[in-house]
């Protein structure tokens, strides 16, 4: 298997631009997380989905921030409009969703954002 | 509250053993987990402790104290391939909560 794809792998956009990330999970996980890492406030959950559907969106900074999840091979986060603090890598991760698997995640190389 | 606490920093010398330890405080506990993360790379799973106990894996152990929200991760015959950043983590309902993580150096 290829592991979890992510892409772009850096992005570089200027404040008030749309961004959108993407994300296809290993084939048959059915659980997807994205997390966004900065030096400040380390790894944080931002949304996950279970079988496609979005359990648990706390992490989610503001509305600025969205995520879907239209089939079990691809999801994207989209932030609209960007600003330089949301300059961070983020990852996109998934597990097979089981709840003896559920503290093994496998993570994608993660997108680097830069909002100028 | 929920957290988790581990040193920031942990520096050693190549062939030694160093331990990384992390406390954690949470409702509801599912188990402890380790994961490895180098420079600019994505996080990789390094070992799970359910129960009490040591969990082994190569030159990797990892240990729980469920009584004391203790655990930590073992390291030995450390080696330069091994300095990058260590995560514990544990689970809420579906979800993995991590800590800030120990940037480990290991010197010649």
């Amino acid at each position: 298997d290829a592991g979890v794809i992510q892409s772009p792998r850096h992005e570089v956009t200027e404040m008030g631009q749309e961004v959108t990330l993407r994300c296809k999970p290993i084939s048959g996980h059915n659980s997807l997380f994205w997390y966004r890492q900065t030096m400040m406030r380390g790894l944080e959950l931002l949304i996950y989905f279970n079988n496609n559907v979005p359990i648990d969106d706390s992490g989610m900074p503001e509305d600025r921030f969205s995520a879907k999840m239209p089939n079990a091979s691809f999801s994207t986060l989209k932030i609209q409009p960007s600003e330089p603090r949301d300059s961070a890598v983020y990852f996109c991760a998934s597990s097979p969703g089981l709840a003896s698997s559920y503290n093994e995640q496998f993570f994608g190389p993660g997108t680097r954002l830069t909002v100028l | 509250g929920q957290s988790l606490e581990q040193p920031s920093e942990v520096t050693a010398v190549e062939g030694a053993i160093v331990q990384i330890n992390c406390t954690y405080q949470t409702s509801g506990f599912y188990g402890l987990s380790w994961y490895q993360q180098h420079d600019g790379g994505a996080p990789t799973f390094l070992s799970y402790n359910a129960l009490d106990g040591l969990e082994e894996t190569g030159r990797f152990s990892s240990f729980l104290s469920r009584s004391d929200s203790y655990g930590y991760l073992l390291l030995q015959e450390l080696q330069m391939k091994d300095s990058a950043s260590y995560f514990c983590a544990y689970r809420d309902g579906g979800k993995l909560i991590f800590g800030q993580g120990t940037e480990l150096s290991v010197k010649p």
